[in-house]
């Protein structure tokens, strides 16, 4: 069936590091992507998203690249603060459907 | 604005008991769900509302899963009986359509003992 996984269950990096967090979509007919951060004891946080036909996006201190040749994207996060530890997801959707198919998500660690 | 609300935050029951949780989405969000998400897992849909309608409960248990919003505006989820693999955190979103950004509350922690 449809699914959205991630390489890396756990990240750990230096403060001010920068971060790249990988996720891998199974269905090519997605054409819509979101970021997603959950800190502990809270709902997922909207960071940012991608449509299918860009390859890259920009936000605030993070980056989405999409890679639809061989399903996969990612998150970059320049200048890693204490306050990015988190466990972050992607979400795959399709425009049919407002339905979001979530991966199993990625512990991003940030130590001093 | 206000965010999604939900309680409570925890509860603890035995198995083959029944609990309710309960969400007021944001003010003049027509749409609202409902996510199941077990530990280390990311979200999983169980059932969506537009206004008081459903729109898609196909991953909603319903031997022991029900869910209503009655007047379009607050919902509630119910579990009777739980399992054990019922533990999980539930979470509430709102969104003002069908668009695929929505917003999520801080969840309800359930544990089935």
């Amino acid at each position: 069936g449809e699914s959205v996984g991630l390489h890396l269950p756990t990240l750990s990096v230096q403060e001010g590091d920068n971060s790249i967090i990988n996720c891998a979509y199974s269905n090519s007919a997605s054409d819509y992507f979101i970021w997603y951060k959950q800190e502990s004891g809270k709902g997922p946080q909207f960071i940012i998203d991608i449509r299918s036909n860009m390859d890259k996006r920009q936000g605030q201190r993070v980056t989405v690249l999409l890679n639809k040749t061989v399903k996969h994207l990612s998150l970059q996060i320049a200048a890693t603060q204490p306050g990015d530890s988190a466990v972050y997801f992607c979400a795959e959707s399709h425009s049919n459907t407002d339905k979001l198919i979530f991966g199993t998500g990625t512990r991003l660690q940030v130590f001093p | 604005e206000a965010g999604v609300a939900q309680s409570p935050r925890y509860k603890i029951i035995e198995k083959r008991q029944s609990v309710a949780f309960w969400c007021n989405p944001i003010s003049g969000h027509a749409t609202l769900y409902w996510y199941q998400q077990i530990l280390g897992q990311g979200p999983k849909l169980l059932i969506q509302f537009q206004n008081n309608g459903v729109v898609d409960d196909s991953q909603l248990p319903k031997d022991r899963f029900s869910a209503e919003r009655l007047k379009g505006v607050d919902s509630t989820l119910k579990i009777q009986p739980a399992k054990l693999e019922d533990s999980a955190v539930y979470l509430c979103a709102s969104s003002l359509g069908t668009d695929r950004g929505r917003a999520f509350g801080s969840g309800t922690r359930l544990t089935v003992v």
